[in-house]
């Protein structure tokens, strides 16, 4: 199946900073999602993004489909943004493989 | 839409019980999925279900695991007899294939002693 890798693993800020997260997947997908889990363990979908770009307040993504990557962008970071982030990719029609998150804490 | 809804939020058991979890997917979406989470093993899945058939169990860890699909709107998880490495989040998601956007549920706390 495919492997899905994402970095960094750990990420701290400082509120009011900017980040790109990245998801790294080994093969041609037709199926890429970003989660965020918040502190209280609730994943909660942040973007549906086999390609292209889309953007939602603060927070953006882009998929570049032939290079095999996902970038979510996090601008003007604030502590509710903290947990961790996945992301998801399938190909065909398989199940999607998620990767092992990276862990976002952002300090007041 | 209400989203995916489980039930209980939180159970806690002692080692020996049965415990049954309950997932409700958002109607109209054809595939559900079971999952557990432990911070040793991260994001595991364990089974999932197209149009009620389950398709692939092989991440059930044991003979004590067992999942049902009775129809469209209603599926549990049983394990029996539940054990202390049992203890994790268990969530259940759906979507409308099985490759397609996944939606997750609140998830269940299990706490086994």
């Amino acid at each position: 199946g495919i492997q899905v890798e994402q970095s960094p693993p750990d990420l701290i800020l400082q509120e009011g900073a900017n980040s790109t997260l990245r998801c790294n997947f080994s093969d041609s997908v037709n199926n890429l999602q970003w989660f965020h889990q918040n502190p209280w363990g609730q994943l909660i979908n942040l973007f549906y993004i086999p390609s292209g770009t889309k953007q939602n307040g603060r927070l953006s993504a882009t998929t570049v489909a032939t290079e095999r990557y996902s970038l979510l962008y996090i601008s003007s970071s604030q502590t509710t943004d903290s947990g961790v982030y996945f992301c998801a990719a399938a190909r065909g029609s398989y199940i999607p493989t998620f990767g092992r998150g990276t862990s976002l804490i952002v300090h007041p | 839409d209400a989203g995916v809804i489980q039930s209980p939020r939180h159970e806690v058991t002692e080692m020996g019980q049965e415990v049954t979890l309950r997932c409700k997917p958002i109607s109209g979406h054809n595939s559900l999925f079971w999952y557990r989470q432990t911070m040793m093993r991260g994001l595991e899945l364990l089974i999932y279900f197209n149009n009620n058939v389950p398709i692939d169990d092989s991440g059930m860890p044991e003979d004590r695991f067992s999942a049902k699909m009775p129809n469209a709107s209603f599926s549990t998880l049983k394990i029996q007899p539940s054990e202390p490495r049992d203890s994790a989040v268990y969530f259940c998601a759906s979507s409308s294939e099985i490759a397609y956007e996944q939606y997750f549920g609140p998830g269940t706390r299990l706490t086994v002693t």
